[in-house]
């Protein structure tokens, strides 16, 4: 079975500031590693995800991500951030055979002016 | 936009009723997830249908169940509703096998049980 943290529920921070979004997860599986956005009432868009290769995964709006195998994380980051970029962000994991997504509990990220 | 198109966008039901939600898969797609995410919480897997069968089941009760048909749109039919039913419903269409991952999520049915 494969589990989620995402170790900050809200994640305040001003217009134009780097932010981190932590993502810790367990898995006795390999497992492909996923970050969606969630605006208010509506889907979840994918913003990056790792399959396989490089560890660093750049993704839309400017946002990108380091798998770290050691560490179990899958951290998101951003260097600036911007108002439009408020939202709630899950990281999510899949097992590599496929099947269903888990996704963590996510975090509202507020970009203050 | 995503080519996945989930009908209603929202609705009401009484606590006992039934409902059905649908999800029209994006083209190519043979495999259909449906999440339930409820209020505050991030979106748990309720099962997975590929080529019209069930593969594979999240931790949810027998009045949860589905049906995919041969142009693999899907439905999600949950009897005897309960307040705790309520939540935001989300379908993700992808390819099947190990192309799962390359998901794309519908906007929701946001199902309110009063």
């Amino acid at each position: 079975a494969q589990s989620v943290t995402q170790l900050d529920s809200q994640v305040p921070v001003f217009e134009e500031a780097p932010v981190e979004l932590r993502c810790n997860y367990s898995s006795s599986v390999s497992v492909y590693l996923f970050w969606y956005v969630q605006y208010p009432n509506q889907g979840l868009q994918l913003l990056l995800k790792y399959l396989s290769g490089s560890t660093l995964v750049k993704g839309i709006n400017g946002f990108e991500a380091e798998f770290n195998k050691s560490q179990t994380s899958f951290h998101l980051r951003k260097p600036s951030v911007h108002i439009s970029d408020t939202a709630e962000y899950f990281c999510a994991v899949m097992p590599n055979y496929g099947q269903n997504f888990v996704f963590g509990p996510g975090t509202r990220l507020s970009v203050l002016p | 936009e995503t080519g996945v198109t989930q009908s209603p966008t929202h609705l009401i039901k009484t606590r006992g009723q039934q409902v059905t939600l649908r999800c029209s898969s994006q083209s190519g797609h043979n495999t259909v997830s449906w999440y339930q995410q409820a209020l505050g919480q991030g979106p748990q897997f309720i099962f997975q249908y590929y080529r019209e069968e069930e593969n594979g089941r999240g931790n949810f009760p027998p009045r949860f169940s589905g049906l995919q048909f041969p142009n693999y749109s899907s439905e999600l039919n949950v009897n005897a509703l309960e307040l705790d039913d309520s939540a935001l419903y989300l379908c993700a269409s992808s390819p099947g096998g190990k192309e799962v991952a390359e998901a794309f999520f519908g906007q929701g049915t946001r199902l309110t049980v009063v």
